[in-house]
């Protein structure tokens, strides 16, 4: 089956450079969430996304913006990039109105910052 | 805000000792689910528990919710080394687009 596809798996970026993440959910799945995982941390919720339009914002800085597209892939863009950036970032897609759906998680993509 | 915490954030068993970590939301949730995340893994999903007072089994593991459905526990009878990793509560709140990840417990094992 079909899983939830991250890329890229791993990225190295210097400081005060961009970076974009990409994240494609299942298909039929209309519900995108960004997390941050620091090492050794819990992952933290950053942004999600349902039919293309924003549904809930958590600890992402301003500096971060994310959009879902038409057909439900969503961007995470990252600008100025920081050393504490350095962190695996997962997404994870949900089907909403099916009442107590399990989220699928990507593998997720490591960003170091340099 | 919606808040899901969990302790304790590490626990270190001897082998075969059984393991309980528990999960409390700060408001009602109307699931929870449990994931497991092995080291340099991402989260896999275990199981979820939708009803008031709620409790699953998978072999050597026991999932309750609680009945305010506020809390929820995973317990893990003699643990093995393959049970190591991270273990995750996560819940949806009333609004379904809001999807809360407990803060997880990191789970040792000697052998």
């Amino acid at each position: 089956a079909a899983g939830v596809i991250q890329s890229p798996r791993h990225l190295i970026k210097e400081k005060r450079e961009t970076a974009t993440l990409k994240c494609y959910p299942i298909p039929r799945h209309d519900t995108v969430y960004w997390y941050q995982q620091g090492p050794g941390q819990d992952p933290q919720f950053l942004i999600s996304f349902y039919e293309k339009m924003q549904s809930d914002k958590g600890s992402i800085p301003d500096r971060f913006s994310a959009q879902q597209f038409s057909d439900y892939h969503s961007e995470l863009n990252m600008s100025s990039l920081e050393l504490g950036d350095s962190a695996l970032y997962f997404c994870a897609s949900t089907r909403s109105g099916a009442v107590n759906t399990e989220a699928f998680f990507g593998q997720g993509t490591r960003l170091t910052v340099v | 805000g919606q808040q899901v915490m969990q302790i304790p954030q590490y626990q270190h068993v001897q082998e075969g000792e059984d393991f309980t970590t528990y999960c409390n939301s700060s408001t009602t949730l109307s699931n929870i689910q449990w994931y497991k995340q092995r080291p340099g893994g991402h989260p896999v999903f275990l199981i979820q528990l939708v009803k008031s007072g709620e409790v699953k089994k998978q072999k050597r593991l026991t999932f309750q919710f609680g009945e305010a459905k506020k809390n929820s526990s995973l317990h893990i009878t003699a643990t093995q080394t393959t049970d190591v990793g991270t273990y995750f509560c996560a819940g949806h709140g009333n609004n379904f687009n809001k999807f809360y990840f407990g803060s997880g417990t990191k789970l040792n094992v000697k052998p």
